[in-house]
């Protein structure tokens, strides 16, 4: 069965860098677009960033946009979303999630990680 | 940025009655409309897409209906692993994908 799994949270200061991952398995990496979901805590989802099956085509939110970078390794079954000046308001759990349609994106998401916690805080 | 408005933001209800949740597009969407259950400390789970159609694996006391701007979740007979929080996502256009801010759905 499909299986994300992320790592690479923690506690960063403000200004920092960060990056997580997301290992997949039990279907076609390269066949879907993939998508990372926050979720600050108690509170609700917000779509942070999505890439196409094959990398070419990526789209971040206006929160985020230019400040992080979505990107896929296919060989490997490895998303990724590099996170540069992070901020307070960046704390959250960030999911990874697999989107519903093979090839052209349906830009909603049918299996999801158990998430990772990202802590900014001096 | 669409905005979807989910009403209400809790519903108190018990095992064995009907659930009814709404979600309200700020401007039209079509059918472009998921619908997500979470329950706490875990991920999101994807219950409906395309307003209406099931996804693989929920049971079919849970349905969706809805065009346009106007939206509707209902769990015709509530068991008691539904109550959590849910979610309705619009996928309709950009510059982005948006959710609602959430429904608690809670025992009475």
């Amino acid at each position: 069965q499909v299986q994300l799994v992320e790592s690479g949270g923690g506690v960063v200061q403000p200004g920092r860098s960060l990056r997580l991952s997301c290992a997949a398995s039990g279907f076609t990496f390269s066949n879907y677009g993939m998508h990372w979901v926050r979720q600050a805590p108690g509170k609700g989802l917000e779509w942070v960033a999505v890439i196409a099956d094959d990398g070419r085509d990526k789209k971040h939110a206006d929160s985020v946009r230019g400040r992080f970078t979505i990107s896929r390794d296919n060989p490997k079954n490895t998303l990724y979303l590099q996170m540069n000046s992070l901020r307070v308001e960046d704390t959250a759990v960030y999911y990874c999630a697999k989107d519903r349609a093979v090839a052209a994106a349906a830009y909603d998401f049918d299996s999801w990680g158990q998430g990772t916690l990202v802590t900014v805080s001096s | 940025e669409i905005v979807l408005t989910q009403s209400p933001a809790t519903l108190s209800l018990s095992p064995g009655e009907r659930a009814i949740l709404s979600c309200r597009a700020s401007q039209t969407i079509s059918n472009k409309l998921a619908w997500y259950q979470q329950k706490p400390g875990q991920a999101p789970r994807l219950l409906i897409y395309d307003a209406s159609n099931r996804a693989t694996g929920i049971p079919a006391r849970f349905s969706g209906s809805g065009s346009g701007t106007d939206f509707t979740l209902t769990i015709s007979s509530l068991e008691p692993e539904d109550f959590a929080v849910y979610y309705c996502q619009q996928r309709s256009t950009w510059p982005g994908i948006t959710f609602g801010q959430g429904t608690r759905l809670e025992i009475k």
